[in-house]
């Protein structure tokens, strides 16, 4: 069965940095494109970041753009999302998802991250 | 950038048909994605491609899409269809591709 575990989420302050990792297993991951969706408690999803599945191709959201940073290592299969410059409504669930052909295919389960001073 | 919009809220009897719009300007020109997501659960893709199920998905779960609105249909709904649905597009004309709709709560009566 495909499994795609996020990990890497937590506690930070306002104006810090955190990295979250997904790891991929069961599945050819560089034939997948590979997203960051995220929701904030109580509310709906919001796509977060793109990167194809050779890494040549990436896009943001304006709320994360110049803050987040997505990269992928294939040989780990492995997608990663640094983000810095944490504010207060970036306190989310993180969900890794794949595309093979038609929308997300595969999700993760999530990982939580909480900005808050 | 593309926005769809999804009414907040749909109930429904047991049995009986729950049908869930997604508008959009155009959106009849896209391919339509549908998500199901039960409470403390991650998201899962319940029609792909405006009305394709993927494997394990149930026959009662359909979807249609034409002019500005695309709509998922449960039919003969069951207590465990209750969820959060969620319609996706790919919005190939800006910097942002994937497009989520607001959501709307299914609510089982």
């Amino acid at each position: 069965e495909v499994q795609l575990v996020e990990s890497g989420g937590g506690f930070v302050q306002p104006g810090g940095s955190l990295r979250l990792s997904c790891a991929a297993s069961k599945f050819s991951f560089s034939n997948y494109e590979m997203n960051w969706v995220r929701q904030a408690p109580g509310k709906g999803l919001e796509w977060v970041s793109y990167i194809g599945g050779g890494g040549g191709a990436i896009f943001y959201a304006d709320s994360v753009k110049g803050r987040f940073t997505i990269s992928r290592d294939n040989a780990k299969n492995s997608l990663y999302l640094q983000m810095s410059s944490l504010r207060a409504d970036d306190t989310a669930v993180y969900y890794c998802a794949g595309t093979y052909s038609a929308g997300f295919d595969y999700w993760g389960q999530g990982t939580l991250v909480t900005v808050s001073s | 950038s593309y926005v769809l919009t999804q009414p907040p809220s749909v109930s429904v009897a047991p049995g009986q048909t729950a049908r869930i719009t997604c508008g959009g300007n155009n959106i009849g020109s896209k391919s339509v994605h549908w998500y199901q997501q039960r409470p403390g659960q991650a998201p899962v893709l319940v029609i792909c491609d405006d009305s394709d199920r993927p494997s394990g998905i149930p026959e009662r779960f359909s979807g249609s899409n034409s002019g500005n609105t695309a709509t998922l249909t449960i039919s003969r709904v069951e207590a465990g269809d209750e969820a959060d649905y969620y319609c996706q597009v790919w919005d190939s004309t800006g910097d942002h591709p994937w497009v989520f709709g607001g959501g709307t709560k299914l609510t089982v009566l």
